[in-house]
């Protein structure tokens, strides 16, 4: 069975800090993709950052980066210059078997930005 | 803003009701699924639409249903409420050969 697992519950950070949240998941697939989702209080889902398995390159995108270990199948986020905005629950799902394909999510992290 | 709407946002029936969320994809995405996020978890996959047919669907058992419509449009149906179908209920979009979702904004389902 693929899983996902999230470590932490819960963390916080100082607003202009760097803080990465962790993930590992698990499956007997090559080709899958991974992906950080960001849900605020308003509930909204929102696309964080995507990491196609056969990539070598960690994705960025603007303070938003990963960590992404294949082998060890490891997907960490590392979001740098921290905003107030960011706070908010983030999910770590995983996708694989194309279009029939549908993410499965971790319990995810609540992130506390604090000014 | 993804373009993926739902209707309505929060909704309250009682035990043993039927209820039906809907969601408006954006056009050209083909593929819709649903998802159930119980409070203080990550959304479980429920099923999942491809060009009007279901084509996958997750650990959920018959009451729940859908339905998707040739403009872009569908429906999550749920007979016989119980307790524990109180949850968000995310629809998620995308287009042809993308692996890549997008969700509305949910519908907060309370069953008293």
């Amino acid at each position: 069975a693929q899983t996902v697992t999230q470590s932490q519950p819960e963390m916080s950070v100082q607003e202009a800090e760097t803080v990465t949240l962790s993930c590992t998941y698990d499956t007997s697939e090559s080709n899958y993709y991974l992906f950080w989702y960001k849900q605020p209080p308003s509930r909204q889902m929102i696309l964080v950052i995507r990491q196609e398995a056969y990539k070598q390159q960690n994705a960025t995108e603007n303070r938003f980066s990963v960590n992404f270990q294949k082998a060890a199948k490891s997907f960490s986020l590392k979001i740098s210059d921290s905003q107030l905005g960011d706070t908010a629950m983030y999910f770590c799902a995983f996708i694989w078997g194309g279009s029939q394909g549908n993410l499965i999510f971790g319990k995810g992290t609540k992130l506390s930005v604090k000014p | 803003e993804t373009g993926v709407t739902q209707s309505p946002t929060h909704l309250i029936k009682t035990r043993g009701q039927q209820v039906t969320l809907r969601c408006s994809s954006q056009s050209g995405h083909n593929t819709v699924s649903w998802y159930q996020q119980a409070l203080g978890q990550g959304p479980q996959f429920i099923f999942q639409y491809y060009r009007e047919e279901e084509n996958g669907r997750g650990n959920f058992p018959p009451r729940f249903s859908g339905l998707q419509f040739p403009n872009y449009s569908s429906e999550l149906n749920v007979n016989a409420l119980e307790l524990d179908d109180s949850a968000l209920y995310l629809c998620a979009s995308r287009r042809d050969g993308q692996e890549t979702q997008y969700f509305g904004p949910g519908t907060r389902l309370l069953v008293l």
